[in-house]
Formats: structure tokens, sequence, C-alpha cells
């Protein structure tokens, strides 16, 4: 049964970079057929997409984000992880990562993690 | 990318069905049969409840269900029950030039 799990530092100083890693487990990040992907959710706020990258490596970011992501995959170590730069309090939510059916649905979500833009 | 708009809230009592709308536009909901809908519980990960519009994976209860018309979804919830109360969000695949997914706000179901 694949499972997701996020780690990486859960308080950030504005201006700096958040850095999170989503390991899999019991799976592949290699299969074909499925992207991985980036989603968060600020404190008693709705979800946003961040984006995904295929397990070719190619990536996609929300527009709105895009100045700031970069998803990367590590297949030695079956994880992939994101680097969002320039953070405020305005970046301060529950990160999660899921397995997307492309170019469908997020079909496993990791638990998340939370983390805290602050000086 | 605007966000897919859902009510911020509906209710019902046990027994009875509820229907949560997803309105977008037709470079998203209305041109791609790849909405999804995920179920939140406080404090926990969303989990997948309906895909491709009205597939429901393995596990899921029949008593819930997806259509779409236009740029319009809906999640139906039959025979709502205590558990079901939780937030619910519909997804939307909006394109292969741009490659993006796009969230619906957010409704609040309310077991009375």
């Amino acid at each position: 049964q694949l499972q997701l799990q996020e780690s990486g530092s859960g308080l950030v100083k504005p201006s700096q970079t958040l850095s999170l890693t989503c390991a899999v487990s019991g799976g592949s990040i290699s299969s074909g057929g499925y992207s991985w992907s980036w989603i968060r959710q600020p404190p008693g706020k709705g979800l946003e997409w961040i984006g995904y990258i295929y397990h070719s490596g190619s990536t996609y970011y929300n527009p709105s984000l895009k100045s700031r992501v970069t998803i990367s995959v590590d297949r030695s170590k079956n994880q992939f992880s994101l680097k969002l730069s320039s953070v405020t309090a305005a970046d301060t939510a529950v990160y999660y990562c899921a397995r997307v059916v492309v170019p469908s649905y997020m079909d496993v979500w990791g638990k998340g993690t939370t983390v805290t833009v602050s000086s | 990318q605007s966000a897919l708009t859902q009510p911020r809230s509906v209710s019902g009592s046990p027994g009875q069905s509820v229907t949560i709308s997803c309105t977008g536009t037709s470079s998203d909901v209305g041109g791609y049969n790849y909405v999804s809908w995920y179920q939140q519980h406080p404090g926990k990960a969303p989990k997948l409840m309906i895909y491709d519009v009205s597939k429901r994976p393995s596990g899921v209860p029949d008593r819930f269900s997806g259509s779409k018309s236009g740029n319009t979804a809906s999640l139906t919830i039959s025979g709502l029950q205590a558990e079901d109360e939780a937030d619910y969000y519909c997804c939307s695949y909006a394109g292969s030039y741009i490659h993006n997914y796009v969230f619906g706000t957010g409704t609040k179901v309310t077991v009375l």
C-alpha cells in the first residue's frame, strides 16, 4: 500500500526558503502514469494546488507561485521535494504531498506538515 | 486561475440527501471530465471520494455520487450519516497547456 510522508522545516523566517520532502513508500516514484504533487492549506482556508513533477522529471507549477517554487525528485531515495523561496506569512499553511493519477485526481495523500512563517 | 465556487455550507438530517455544487468555467469543469471530490475531517488529510466526475474509488460508500452539467459539477450524499459531517472540496483539471489543477472553495456539510 502506497504511503507518503512529509518532512521538513516547521518554522521558517520571512524572506527565507521553505524546504519540504515527501518520502514515498510501498511503491516506486518512477512508476508511469503518475505525477507527484504538492498542495497547501492555510489555517482555516481551502486547498491550493502548488505544482507537480512527472516521473520523467517535467514540472508544472501554479502560475501564482511559479516564480518562487521548485519541485524536484530524488529517485535513488524514492522521494520528491518542494522549495518555496522568499516566503511571507501568507505562506503559513499545512503542506500536503499527494500522488496524482494523471491527469485526473489525487488518490494518495500524506498526512500533511505544518509550516509557519514567522521571525 | 480562480477557485471553483462551492456553497459555504449545506446541512441535512440523518437519512436525508444533500447536494454540493461546484461551478467553474469552460476552461476547467466544463472542458474536461476530470472532476474529483475530496472529504476532509478536521485535522486530517483530504480523502478521495469521487473521481472522473462520477466514479467511486474502492471503499467509498455508494451513497456518494457525482455528476456534471456544463460548467457545474455536483456531489450528492444520499442517506446522510453522522460520519459524513466534514468539509468537501471539488477539484478540476484545468488544461493540457498549463497543466493546472484548481480546487473549489470548500463546503462544510453539517449533519443536524
